[in-house]
């Protein structure tokens, strides 16, 4: 049973406009989350994370909106552009739950920004 | 360069060998973390160590297993092995549990 779930495998937008990538977690002891970014033959590189206790962070173009009624999490790219372009990957932790820091990841969404 | 390196990059064995993966954290980094992605799937927890010891164990098999040593670098042992096996393992360091996981470049493993 996926805790973690990205539905979307894949999105494409337009260089300039906003990326939307949503993940959604059945965990309600998850309080900690985190966005990867993946390129091929990398390894996952972390982009941004929230604890519970916000409903937002920015880290410049990126920002990370969390809904815990809906246990439903979103990274907004804006603007984008064709570097961004990779696999996201969402995950999550339940540190207050007494996990030592392990996560959860989701199946990721490829995201492919065009010029 | 997330400073966690991972060796081999690339290892193609046969089924029913056993096949050691390395990884070495960050500098200052206590924890250690292995993950496993399958074609298809997203990262799997494995095995977790801190500061040499055992912290957490996810669908690790039987079949794996792990340590951390006294300079904090870690091997994944990986015994028996099927063709199913065949997947990208990943090795991540963090500080501490509460932050964030750097991770390796990978091992990919081949299992014919």
């Amino acid at each position: 049973d996926q805790q973690v779930k990205q539905n979307s495998p894949s999105l494409s937008v337009q260089e300039g406009r906003i990326s939307i990538l949503n993940c959604d977690y059945t965990n309600s002891m998850f309080d900690y989350f985190l966005w990867y970014k993946k390129y091929p033959a990398e390894g996952p590189t972390f982009l941004i994370s929230i604890s519970s206790i916000k409903d937002k962070n920015e880290d410049g173009r990126f920002t990370v909106f969390l809904n815990k009624s809906a246990k439903h999490l979103s990274l907004h790219i804006v603007p984008s552009q064709p570097g961004d372009s990779a696999v996201y990957f969402c995950a999550a932790s339940a540190l207050g739950g007494g996990s030592q820091g392990n996560l959860i990841f989701g199946k990721g969404t490829k995201l492919s920004v065009k010029p | 360069d997330s400073g966690v390196t991972q060796t081999p990059k690339h290892l193609i064995t046969a089924t029913g060998q056993r096949v050691t993966l390395r990884c070495s954290p960050r500098s200052g980094d206590l924890s250690v973390y292995w993950y496993q992605q399958s074609l298809d799937q997203g990262l799997q927890f494995l095995i977790q160590y801190y500061n040499g010891e055992e912290r957490a164990k996810g669908n690790i098999l039987e079949r794996f297993s792990a340590q951390q040593f006294p300079d904090l670098h870690s091997e994944l042992n990986l015994s028996s092995l099927e063709l199913g096996d065949s997947a990208l393992y990943f090795c991540a360091s963090s500080v501490d549990i509460r932050d964030e996981q750097f991770f390796g470049p990978g091992t990919r493993l081949t299992v014919l």
